[in-house]
């Protein structure tokens, strides 16, 4: 099983400043990484998929790197609506699926 | 609009069964893999089964084997999740989600693109 670890747990940002949220993977996933959005009772949603490519309508102030094992989320200048938590997943392995544990972004 | 809704959810008794439904719509729901996940209070988000297009694979992850059983009605673009023998440590919501993404010669890469908002299930006496 490819285990997925997201750090920090909790980050905690001010509205307007950068955010930086890692991935690691336990062996290479090659490009084959997405990272979702998930607010409390929603549904989560797809922001980047292929570790670097933008889903439909997702702002470009959401921008994805990495290859291999290491992955990062970044967000250029927080906006209110984008407090939520994140998480990363491999789909390398397809169809067993794994998912990080999530990283909480909080003000 | 693309929309897929969870129903089915509810209190079971440890031991017990319930069957989830996922009503897709806006689009071929024929042609796509589709995939159930689940989030147990407090915890992450857990990637469950997936079923092929024609429904002729399926794939589960451990912790359900031999429990929970992934199906669909292409004719009623219906995606199911029979679930028996509950524990408490199924009590999770319980997400629909379509599947998008290429296949090579060699393998598939596929993501979940379109997310519902879910279907609570409590297993508790």
């Amino acid at each position: 099983e490819i285990v997925m670890t997201q750090s920090p747990a909790t980050l905690s940002v001010s509205p307007g400043e950068r955010a930086t949220l890692s991935c690691r993977a336990s062996q290479s996933v090659s490009s084959n990484l997405a990272w979702y959005q998930h607010k409390p009772g929603q549904a989560p949603r797809l922001l980047i998929y292929d570790a670097s490519t933008r889903a439909t309508g997702i702002p470009a102030r959401f921008s994805g790197s990495g290859s291999g094992t290491e992955f990062t989320l970044t967000i250029s200048s927080l906006q209110s609506e984008d407090f939520a938590v994140y998480y990363c997943q491999q789909y390398d392995n397809w169809p067993l699926y794994t998912f990080g544990q999530g990283t909480k972004l909080e003000i | 609009e693309v929309q897929v809704v969870e129903s089915g959810g509810g209190l079971v008794q440890p031991g017990g069964s319930l069957r989830l439904s996922c009503a897709a719509s806006g689009f071929t729901f024929s042609v796509f893999w589709m995939s159930w996940a689940r989030q147990a209070p407090g915890k992450g988000l857990e990637w469950v089964a997936n079923i092929k297009e024609d429904g002729s694979e399926k794939y589960y992850v451990d912790s359900v084997k031999g429990r929970f059983t992934i199906s669909r009605d292409n004719a009623k673009k219906s995606l199911y999740l029979q679930m028996n023998n509950l524990r408490a440590e199924d009590t999770a919501v319980y997400y629909c989600a379509r599947v998008e993404g290429y296949c090579s010669s060699t393998s598939c890469y596929k993501y979940f693109d379109y997310w519902g908002q879910g279907t609570l299930v409590t297993v508790s006496s």
